[in-house]
């Protein structure tokens, strides 16, 4: 079946430093990426997506590219804001259907 | 333009009991999903209504069930709760069933079970 798998968290980075979180998939079919992130007490935001191979999606300063050769889809910031502390989740949509596959999550803190 | 909401926000029951959450769709939105997120872990796939029929399931037993209403509204029911249903709950909506239509969650209904 589908599978999402994340990096290890916690993360806990300075203000200003760049981030990258690891994600790879697996897969049946040609699934949709995407990235979603959970501020506390909140529910999910779409974050960004890609919907095929070597596609970027990008949105608030972060990015991530589908990469189909290492089934990976890791997220990057250049530089990180203390706004930006959440729970970050890897997640992806195979078939024609929206029922999303997520990965564990990885708790982001940034410290000023 | 309301996004999607749940009720209650906050949720005890004990063992046993039984629990109805509910869930408002984002304007325009005609499928809903429900999903179950335990603490510390991703959220899990419970079921996803569209037409007021479930259209797909998750790997979750007959004691969660759910109901989709005419004005798009849903309901998730657990049965015989168990500690273990203790999580948040989350409301997904979006148009149609496609992997093209964007999911817009709602703030999740924390349901505690002792």
């Amino acid at each position: 079946g589908d599978s999402v798998t994340q990096m290890e968290g916690p993360v806990t980075l300075s203000e200003e430093a760049f981030l990258t979180i690891n994600c790879t998939y697996t897969a049946t079919g040609y699934p949709s990426l995407f990235w979603y992130v959970q501020y506390p007490g909140e529910g999910l935001q779409l974050l960004l997506k890609a919907t095929k191979a070597d596609d970027k999606g990008s949105n608030k300063g972060f990015e991530a590219t589908y990469r189909k050769e290492t089934t990976s889809f890791h997220l990057e910031k250049g530089s990180v804001q203390v706004s930006d502390s959440a729970v970050y989740f890897c997640a992806l949509v195979t078939g024609a259907n929206s029922k999303l596959t997520f990965g564990k999550g990885i708790t982001l803190s940034v410290r000023p | 333009d309301a996004g999607v909401t749940q009720s209650p926000t906050h949720l005890i029951k004990t063992r046993g009991q039984q629990v109805t959450l509910r869930c408002s769709p984002k304007s325009g939105h005609d499928t809903v999903s429900w999903y179950q997120q335990a603490l510390g872990q991703g959220p899990q796939f419970i079921f996803q209504y569209y037409e007021e029929e479930e259209r797909q399931r998750g790997n979750f037993p007959d004691r969660f069930s759910g109901h989709q209403f005419p004005n798009y509204s849903s309901e998730l029911n657990v049965n015989a709760l168990l500690l273990g249903d203790s999580a948040l709950y989350l409301c997904a909506s979006s148009r149609g069933t496609g992997d093209n239509s964007p999911l817009h969650f709602g703030n999740g209904t924390r349901l505690t079970v002792t």
